[in-house]
């Protein structure tokens, strides 16, 4: 099977811009996680989408914003982009019902 | 709140020898415990997990304990080896959910 994918890899923004992230889980897996990863802070919980719904919810602000279609890709959005939004930006996925996650990549956001 | 910390943030070996990192949680009601395995530049990769209902898993080099009465858990990595060398995150999921909350890391270093 093939494994998690992100798209882009790499991405740089300024500061004020909006910028969508892309998540393809692994085939026949329902639920999919996003974490931001930093040297500072190491990897905070974002959300996680199951079937479409947004299950769960990190603390982060309103800023940040996701979506799951119905082939269970994912997305998610961070709008009016401040310096210390770059991070690593990680999604995994898991099965219905299943706990292992399973990590994509990630996407490097730099926010200049 | 959640919480699960992590000790030490750095350790540093000599090939051969063994490895013990530690992790303490605070949601009495998790019952499902991951350790990831972080290369340089890479996706955190599950090495092993461990459910509340066993003490103890092994698989080959490594192994993970489970305390529940005392609310840790660690992975002991045996007969270290260079390749071992990585950024290792312990986690615990909040109640009856598939959020994850991450240690902040181990940085283990296996010399020659």
């Amino acid at each position: 099977k093939a494994g998690v994918t992100q798209t882009p890899r790499y991405l740089i923004k300024t500061r004020g811009q909006q910028v969508t992230l892309s998540c393809s889980p692994i085939s026949g897996h329902r639920s999919v996680s996003w974490y931001q990863q930093t040297p500072g802070q190491g990897l905070q919980f974002l959300f996680e989408y199951f079937s479409e719904t947004q299950r769960n919810k990190g603390n982060f602000p309103g800023r940040f914003s996701g979506r799951q279609f119905s082939n269970s890709r994912s997305e998610m959005n961070v709008s009016t982009l401040e310096l210390g939004d770059s991070a690593l930006y990680l999604c995994a996925s898991s099965k219905a019902g299943g706990r292992e996650q399973y990590f994509g990549p990630g996407t490097r956001l730099t926010v200049t | 709140g959640e919480n699960v910390e992590q000790h030490p943030s750095t350790l540093s070996v000599q090939e051969g020898d063994s490895a013990v990192i530690k992790c303490t949680y605070s949601d009495s009601a998790s019952n499902y415990f991951p350790w990831y395995k972080q290369e340089l530049g890479k996706r955190p990769q599950l090495i092993i997990d461990i459910r509340s209902n066993v003490g103890e898993k092994k698989d080959q080099r490594i192994a993970v304990t489970l305390n529940k009465t005392a609310k840790h858990f660690s992975l002991h990595i045996t007969e270290t080896q260079p390749e071992d060398s990585a950024v290792y995150f312990c986690a615990a999921p909040t109640t009856n959910t598939d959020k994850l909350i991450f240690g902040t890391g181990t940085r283990l270093q296996v010399f020659p």
